[in-house]
C-alpha cells in the first residue's frame, strides 16, 4: 500500500502558485520523498525529490516539514500545461527503484 | 540523449494469447522497472530488474514474467491473456540508488 495521502483534486488559476500537500506520517529516516506527475495517458514525469531539506529545481520547489511527516510541492507559476495528476511517493527501500504509487492529486489549472 | 523507448505503442490481442512487450532504457541505466496502469487499480508495480537479475516483484500472477538482457534492454511477457490485462504498461529506467526513474510512453494493450 502507498505510504502517502494526498487530496484527490485541486484547482489553481493560471499564473498563480499551486501548492500540493502530501502526508507521509510513517516515513522512515532513510526514505526519500519523490514527486512525479502524469499528463493524460503519458508516462509519469519526474519532478523533484528530497530527504529532509527543502529542494528547488527548474520545475518546482519541495518543502518538507521538520518532522518529515508531510511535504508540499510548489509550482510557482502554474500554466495550463501543468494540468496533470501529481503523485507523492515515498521510496520503499534504499536498495530498490520500486515506486509505490497512490491515487495522486488531480490538479486542474484554469485560465 | 534518447529517453526510455517502449515498443509497440499499441497492441490488440485476443483472450488466451500471449504478448511480449519491449523496453529500451536510457543509455547507461542498468535498472528497469515495469508497471501496470488501469483505471480501477491505478499504477501498480510489476517487477524490477538490475544487471539481468530480478530484484523485486509485485503482487501479480505467474502469467506475468520478465527478463533483462546484458545490454539492459528488458522484455515482459504475459501469457494466457485475460480481458482484465487490458492496461497501459509502463517501463522506467534508473541510473542507480535514489536517483530518479525515467518513464517511457508506455504500451497500451487491449485484450478482446
Amino acid at each position: 500500500d502507498a505510504k502517502t495521502t494526498q487530496p484527490p483534486s485541486m484547482d489553481c488559476a493560471e499564473g498563480r502558485a499551486a501548492n500540493l500537500p502530501c502526508n507521509h506520517s510513517t516515513i522512515s529516516g532513510n526514505e526519500y520523498v519523490y514527486w512525479y506527475r502524469q499528463i493524460h495517458s503519458q508516462g509519469p514525469q519526474y519532478i523533484i525529490h528530497g530527504l529532509k531539506n527543502n529542494e528547488t529545481n527548474e520545475m518546482a520547489s519541495l518543502i518538507i516539514t521538520e518532522d518529515r511527516k508531510s511535504s508540499t510541492l510548489i509550482l510557482p507559476h502554474a500554466t495550463l500545461r501543468d494540468t496533470a495528476v501529481y503523485y507523492c511517493i515515498v521510496r520503499v527501500e534504499f536498495s530498490t527503484d520500486k515506486l509505490i504509487f497512490g491515487t495522486g492529486t488531480r490538479l486542474q489549472v484554469f485560465p | 540523449k534518447a529517453g526510455v523507448t517502449q515498443t509497440p505503442r499499441y497492441l490488440i490481442k485476443t483472450r488466451g494469447q500471449q504478448v511480449t512487450l519491449s523496453c529500451s532504457p536510457i543509455s547507461g541505466h542498468r535498472s528497469v522497472s515495469w508497471y501496470q496502469q488501469t483505471p480501477g487499480q491505478g499504477l501498480q508495480f510489476l517487477f524490477e530488474y538490475f544487471s539481468e537479475t530480478q530484484r523485486n516483484k509485485g503482487n501479480f500472477p505467474g502469467r506475468f514474467s520478465g527478463r533483462q538482457f546484458s545490454n539492459s534492454r528488458s522484455e515482459m511477457n504475459v501469457s494466457t491473456l485475460e480481458l482484465g490485462d487490458s492496461a497501459l504498461y509502463l517501463c522506467a529506467s534508473s541510473g542507480g540508488m535514489n536517483t530518479e526513474a525515467f518513464f517511457g510512453q508506455g504500451t497500451r494493450l487491449t485484450v478482446v
